[in-house]
């Protein structure tokens, strides 16, 4: 069954810290890898999309890094604000025999304290 | 910027009642989904659909409907209410099939 994994469940880090967020897909094959923030009571906002081609791209303070080989991808915030507070949410499009589907993980909840 | 607006924040309803939640997205996009996302589950896909006047199933459409009369408005339906159907539920629309969404705000549904 094509799942999406993450780690940890929930983070609690101080302000201007840095932290990753892992995500572990057994989705395949897949089409793309996309990381989305959803701040409490909000919908998700993309933050990152990679082809299985990409290894790395990057939005501000957020780089995503994906490899393929592994089905891995890791999301680090570097420099944490307040505003960072959220659920960060693995998303991997399934493209298996031509179906169109996203496969959401259960996300990670980021607590960032002053 | 694309824009999906839910009608609702937050609604409170009875066990039985009938219940519609609104989405209307401002791009012209062909694409709209509803899911259900509760703590512990993530996302769950309940309809979607890829033109005006077609749905399709997702992963958990029991106990609900959708209708999409018009190209920007896509509507779900809780035909008889349930306090399991208590959940966020959550509209996105996209303009390519492998595209990326755009959420909106959500509606966290109470059935009591």
């Amino acid at each position: 069954k094509n799942q999406v994994e993450q780690s940890p469940q929930s983070l609690i880090i101080l302000e201007g810290k840095n932290c990753t967020l892992q995500c572990n897909y057994t989705v395949s094959p897949f089409s793309n890898l996309r990381w989305y923030k959803q701040d409490t009571g909000r919908g998700p906002v993309s933050l990152t999309i990679m082809t299985f081609s990409e290894n790395t791209k990057s939005n501000g303070r957020y780089t995503a890094t994906l490899d393929a080989d592994t089905k891995q991808s890791s999301l680090h915030i570097t420099a944490s604000q307040l505003s960072d507070s959220a659920s960060y949410i693995c998303v991997v499009s399934d493209t298996t025999s031509g179906t169109y589907k996203y496969i959401f993980g259960t996300g990670t909840r980021l607590k960032v304290l002053a | 910027d694309v824009k999906v607006t839910q009608s609702s924040r937050y609604l409170v309803k009875r066990t039985g009642e009938k219940v519609f939640l609104e989405c209307v997205q401002d791009m012209d996009h062909e694409n709209m989904f509803w899911y259900r996302q509760d703590p512990g589950l993530g996302l769950r896909l309940i309809y979607f659909s890829y033109d005006v006047k077609m749905k399709e199933k997702g992963d958990i459409p029991e106990g609900y409907s959708v209708s999409r009369e018009k190209k920007e408005r896509f509507s779900l339906i809780l035909e008889s209410a349930s306090t399991n159907q208590t959940s966020m539920y959550l509209c996105a629309s996209s303009l390519l099939k492998l595209e990326g969404y755009t959420f909106g705000s959500g509606t966290r549904l109470t059935v009591v």
